[in-house]
């Protein structure tokens, strides 16, 4: 059965810094993999979606890579910003259907 | 853009009383499902459809029933309210199998008494 795990579960970092979120899952056979942010007490938006055939995907200061192999996702995040406050939830989809099988997410506070 | 609601933001129930929660798309998907969402557990998937009047059962179907007449509606019936049902629930859509993006709406947040 499938697990997402995602590292650490809170991070808090000033205003400007580079980080990095990580999730890791144990069944390699995926076919996407996708980072979701979540606002508190709103709904998900899809932040960037990784086929499983790519190593990553970038949008503005983000970037997701993806190691199958390894069964690891990173999301980085460049020159962070208070406004990038939220919970941050990756989701692999396996098999033949389109079922997600989310992390339990990293909540990112930063600091201004 | 692609735009999923749902017909409450909070909703307070009592324990036995029969709860619909509603959502509707607006891009002509296909694909819908439902979530709940709990602290420590992530989001897990209650039921989906890929058609009109079709379902499948996701990872915890127990407590809830789902119904899909029309394609752009996927409603969450939960039979008789229990307390541990109190959650967060969210509505997704999406118009490909694989791969594919899920579109969510904003939750629902449910209290049952």
């Amino acid at each position: 059965k499938q697990e997402v795990t995602q590292i650490p579960a809170a991070l808090s970092v000033p205003e400007g810094e580079n980080l990095v979120l990580n999730c890791s899952f144990t069944d390699s056979a995926i076919y996407n993999l996708q980072w979701f942010r979540q606002d508190p007490g709103k709904g998900l938006t899809s932040l960037l979606l990784i086929q499983s055939s790519q190593r990553e995907q970038t949008s503005g200061r983000l970037n997701a890579s993806l190691d199958k192999s390894s069964g690891r996702s990173t999301l980085y995040i460049a020159a962070s910003q208070p406004g990038d406050s939220a919970t941050y939830l990756c989701a692999v989809s396996g098999g033949a259907t389109n079922k997600l099988i989310f992390g339990t997410g990293t909540l990112l506070a930063v600091q201004p | 853009d692609v735009k999923v609601t749902q017909s409450s933001r909070y909703l307070v129930k009592r324990t036995g009383e029969k709860v619909f929660l509603e959502c509707v798309q607006d891009m002509d998907h296909e694909n819908m499902f439902w979530y709940r969402q709990d602290p420590g557990l992530g989001l897990r998937l209650i039921y989906f459809s890929y058609d009109v009047k079709m379902k499948e059962k996701g990872d915890i179907p127990e407590g809830y029933s789902v119904s899909r007449e029309k394609k752009e509606r996927f409603s969450l019936i939960l039979e008789s309210a229990s307390t541990n049902q109190t959650s967060m629930y969210l509505c997704a859509s999406s118009n490909t199998l694989v791969p594919q993006t899920q579109y969510f709406g904003p939750g629902t947040r449910l209290l049952v008494l």
